[in-house]
């Protein structure tokens, strides 16, 4: 029951934007969506979460398109501490987080 | 403040044998979780508490699993009779139990076995 859909890989150049699109066309009107990243051997961790506004805080920005269907984490200046398995996760109340695959981002020098 | 902690941070053991993972959550954090990471996947929810309220077992695989919280504090994730198949990262996580809070995880429990 896969709520959204990232492509599987990403490259970043070193210091450009990185942008990871999510769709997630069946989200319901009061469904949040949530940003995690997991490095290797460490635990996932939180970024950022939104419900339909622009969001904005020290990691990162989301952007939801007007009717809700994708998003967009976007990383403004990636470092090579970005690499990452980044997942999108559509979230309807406080019971578990379905993490899909993610998108794996490689940031490049 | 301190982050989620999990204890150990690595067990090997034998087929056949119990284990006891620790969680430690953020502290004033009501609500835990418990997912398992099999190598190269994604999260695998197992259970979920909430303040005193009967947690969510929906994803414990089998009845060799268990876990246990007392109160807001501590919790326990307990496999019994291991299985190769158990082999896997299990990860904690807490949040302060708002419909909308994140979840922030542990670095989890790297299970091996033999």
């Amino acid at each position: 029951d896969a709520k959204t859909t990232q492509p599987t890989s990403m490259d970043c150049a070193e210091g450009r934007a990185a942008n990871l699109p999510c769709n997630h066309s069946t989200i319901s009107g009061n469904e949040y969506v949530y940003w995690y990243r997991q490095i290797h051997s460490q635990g996932p961790q939180y970024i950022i979460h939104g419900l339909k506004n622009n969001e904005t805080n020290e990691m990162a920005s989301l952007i939801i398109t007007e009717d809700r269907k994708s998003s967009t984490l976007i990383l403004p200046h990636a470092t090579l501490r970005d690499t990452a398995v980044y997942y999108c996760i559509v979230r309807l109340n406080n019971n578990d987080m379905r993490f899909g695959a993610g998108t794996r981002l490689t940031v490049k020098p | 403040g301190a982050g989620v902690s999990q204890s150990p941070s690595n067990k090997v053991t034998e087929k056949g044998k119990d284990v006891e993972l620790r969680c430690d959550p953020i502290s004033g954090h009501t609500a835990l979780y418990w997912y398992r990471q099999r190598l190269g996947q994604g999260l695998e929810f197992l259970i979920y508490f909430q303040g005193n309220s009967a947690p969510d077992k929906s994803g414990l695989p089998s009845d060799r699993f268990s876990a246990e919280r007392t109160g807001e504090s501590v919790s326990t994730l307990t496999i019994q009779r291991t299985q190769q198949e158990d082999s896997a990262v299990y990860l904690c996580a807490s949040s302060s139990g708002g419909r909308v809070q994140p979840q922030h995880f542990g670095d989890g429990t790297r299970l091996s076995i033999l």
